[in-house]
């Protein structure tokens, strides 16, 4: 059974840093990656979508990788700002079952410190 | 833009009522999906819906129905609502293999 994790739970940096979110998944036999961000009470909002067939996409600020074969992808946001502060939740769709589907982790809460 | 509008942000409900969810697309979206979100457990697929009146059960429906009557609507019936089912509800569209879209979610407490 496809599990997600996501490491740190939360995260706490300066503005103006670096970072980085990680994903791990246990079943390297996905569709695609997601990964969403979801403010405080609210729903979900779509950063970056990776196809299977994909290493990586960028939007902006954020870069995302996928590395099937190790059952990893990382979220990479350069320059944080505080309005970066969210939680992150990554999601992947695994082949078994179907295109629907996604499992997601639990999130990563980050916060960024003006 | 995409909207997903959900029928409540609030709701509190009184244990064994009928508890009625609805969740309203405008993008002529085929595939529908209604999940609920839980501290230390994420995001859990209840049900989802690829076309009117199909249906398939997620990894928790237990409790659970839903009604898919028309495209653009897609509503999580709770036949008798317990404290357990106290939750974030959330709903999301998506077309093909596309990204999920989610609503704002509805916060019910079941007292």
């Amino acid at each position: 059974k496809q599990e997600v994790t996501q490491i740190p739970a939360a995260l706490s940096v300066p503005e103006g840093e670096n970072l980085v979110l990680n994903c791990s998944f246990t079943d390297s036999a996905i569709y695609n990656l997601q990964w969403f961000r979801q403010d405080p009470g609210k729903g979900l909002t779509s950063l970056l979508l990776i196809q299977s067939s994909q290493r990586e996409q960028t939007s902006g600020r954020l870069n995302a990788s996928l590395d099937k074969s190790s059952g990893r992808s990382t979220l990479y946001i350069a320059a944080s700002q505080p309005g970066d502060s969210a939680t992150y939740l990554c999601a992947v769709s695994p082949l078994a079952s179907g295109t629907y589907k996604y499992i997601f982790g639990t999130g990563t809460r980050l916060k960024v410190l003006a | 833009d995409v909207k997903v509008t959900q029928s409540s942000r609030y709701l509190v409900k009184r244990t064994g009522e009928k508890v009625f969810l609805e969740c309203v697309q405008d993008m002529d979206h085929e595939n529908m999906f209604w999940y609920r979100q839980d501290p230390g457990l994420g995001l859990r697929l209840i049900y989802f819906s690829y076309d009117v009146k199909m249906k398939e059960k997620g990894d928790i429906p237990e409790g659970y129905s839903v009604s898919r009557e028309k495209k653009e609507r897609f509503s999580l019936i709770l036949e008798s609502a317990s404290t357990n089912q106290t939750s974030m509800y959330l709903c999301a569209t998506q077309q093909g293999t596309d990204t999920q879209y989610f609503g704002p979610g509805t916060r019910l407490t079941v007292l």
